[in-house]
């Protein structure tokens, strides 16, 4: 299994800044994901961040807004850019382990933008 | 395109009824589906997945091809049950993240 830490876990900030969110796993994996989850909605899915690449991001996602880093097979971070009040949203890092058949998940980070 | 529905927003049941969570997809292929439930104050977390065909906390679930279906079940209701459950699919090629239902939440009530 792996377990995921992901700072910080919650931020009040204001519109027109930027955000960055560190995920920190505590064994190598094969694949690290960023999702979205706003008030009352499910789990969305932003971007695939790649080791050593530029992240694949989904419909909808771009690389101006939210900039990913995955500089090794552990640690990855999304930056929240340019912040709206829509933007206010809990954001989940998930890894995929060597076996592939477990997602895991941070705890979250609840992104307050005002 | 992969899609997971989950009909309940939210599912109350009394202690010891059973349960009977919902949840139905699409998917061009052989997915694979997911159930993972979120507890209060916890993060989300595998609870069983089809290919498993196992019995986690008493619940059960069965994919129906068929149907397209992979309903989560549990005969009787536990008050620790109460959480959020999220059905999930992911396509049969591996290193693919989840996709997500909308969730339901279920509580429990003695």
């Amino acid at each position: 299994s792996a377990v995921i830490s992901q700072k910080p876990s919650r931020d009040i900030c204001q519109r027109g800044t930027s955000l960055t969110i560190q995920c920190q796993v505590d064994s190598q994996v094969t694949m690290m994901f960023w999702y979205r989850q706003q008030p009352g909605q499910s789990l969305t899915l932003i971007a695939t961040a790649n080791q050593g690449s530029e992240a694949t991001y989904e419909s909808g996602f771009v690389i101006d807004k939210f900039p990913i880093s995955r500089p090794n097979l552990t640690f990855s971070t999304l930056t929240v850019s340019n912040m709206s009040p829509e933007d206010s949203s809990i954001y989940l890092c998930s890894a995929l382990g060597w076996s592939n058949t477990e997602a895991f998940f941070g705890q979250g980070t609840r992104l307050t933008v005002v | 395109a992969q899609r997971v529905t989950q009909p309940e927003k939210l599912l109350s049941v009394f202690k010891g009824a059973p349960v009977e969570l919902k949840c139905n997809y699409s998917y061009s292929g052989s997915p694979e589906l997911f159930w993972y439930v979120q507890y209060s104050r916890q993060r989300l977390q595998l609870l069983l997945r089809h290919i498993s065909r196992e019995s986690i906390k008493g619940f059960t679930a069965d994919l129906n091809k068929g149907e397209t279906s992979f309903h989560l079940k549990k005969p009787f209701a536990q008050e620790e049950d109460s959480a959020m459950y999220y059905c999930a699919l992911r396509g049969n090629s591996g290193n693919t993240p989840l996709v997500f239902g909308k969730g339901t939440r279920l509580s429990v009530i003695a």
